[in-house]
């Protein structure tokens, strides 16, 4: 079954520090997001990336950076943490088609406080 | 960019009522269409996605039907069960990235 692993599952952060948020999939697939769930706003589009080495900006992506060092690989890096980016992130990984599944992590909810 | 509009906030069933979720969507390309279930703490997960041959998909007793005419992917159930209780999210995909465009989520709440 298609894996995509996220760490940490849940992480409080201060105000005005960096934080990684890490993510590990095992599906083969091309392309890998992130997503920020927040209630009344569903699934909105950080980063995402179709290869190793590249990254592209999503609806949202300020605030955010990321990095894919390899295709297994892709993280979400908050320079400077805000009270606003209190949420819960999803990673995911696709074929990379438009008619395919998206598979998600588990999700890591963000505190910041 | 691609949009999607679902049934916002809560809808309430009780136990054996039939399930009708809306979804509309603005897109300039002629996109996917797919419905993703969420349960209490859990991934979202793929519930059913639309065919190019316009084939009806069916999952768990779920179906939607795609109507290109009213641009709607509405998901539906005969009959509610209890655990079909989860947030809801209707989404679509088209062009050449692969991008997945959410709408804001239904939570469907089944009491017996």
């Amino acid at each position: 079954e298609a894996a995509v692993t996220q760490s940490p599952r849940s992480k409080v952060a201060v105000t005005g520090g960096k934080v990684t948020l890490s993510c590990h999939q095992t599906n083969n697939h091309d392309y890998m997001y992130w997503y920020r769930q927040d209630t009344g706003h569903g699934l909105r589009l950080i980063h995402y990336s179709y290869v190793a080495d590249s990254t592209e900006k999503g609806d949202i992506p300020d605030g955010y950076k990321a990095s894919r060092p390899s295709q297994e690989n892709f993280s979400l890096i908050l320079e400077l943490a805000s009270l606003s980016q209190t949420a819960v992130y999803f990673c995911a990984s696709s074929p990379g088609q438009s008619n395919t599944e998206v598979f998600f992590g588990k999700g890591t909810r963000l505190t910041v406080v | 960019g691609d949009s999607v509009t679902q049934t916002e906030g809560l809808v309430t069933l009780t136990e054996g009522l039939p399930v009708m979720l809306n979804c509309t969507y603005q897109s300039t390309y002629s996109p996917f269409l797919f419905w993703y279930v969420q349960h209490l703490n859990e991934a979202p997960k793929l519930l059913l996605k639309s065919f190019t041959d316009n084939k009806r998909p069916e999952h768990q007793g779920f179906h939607a039907t795609l109507h290109k005419s009213s641009s709607s992917f509405h998901l539906q159930k005969s009959s509610a069960q209890l655990s079909d209780s989860a947030l809801y999210y209707c989404a679509c995909s088209g062009g050449s990235n692969a991008k997945l465009t959410f709408g804001k989520g239904t939570k469907l709440s089944v009491k017996s």
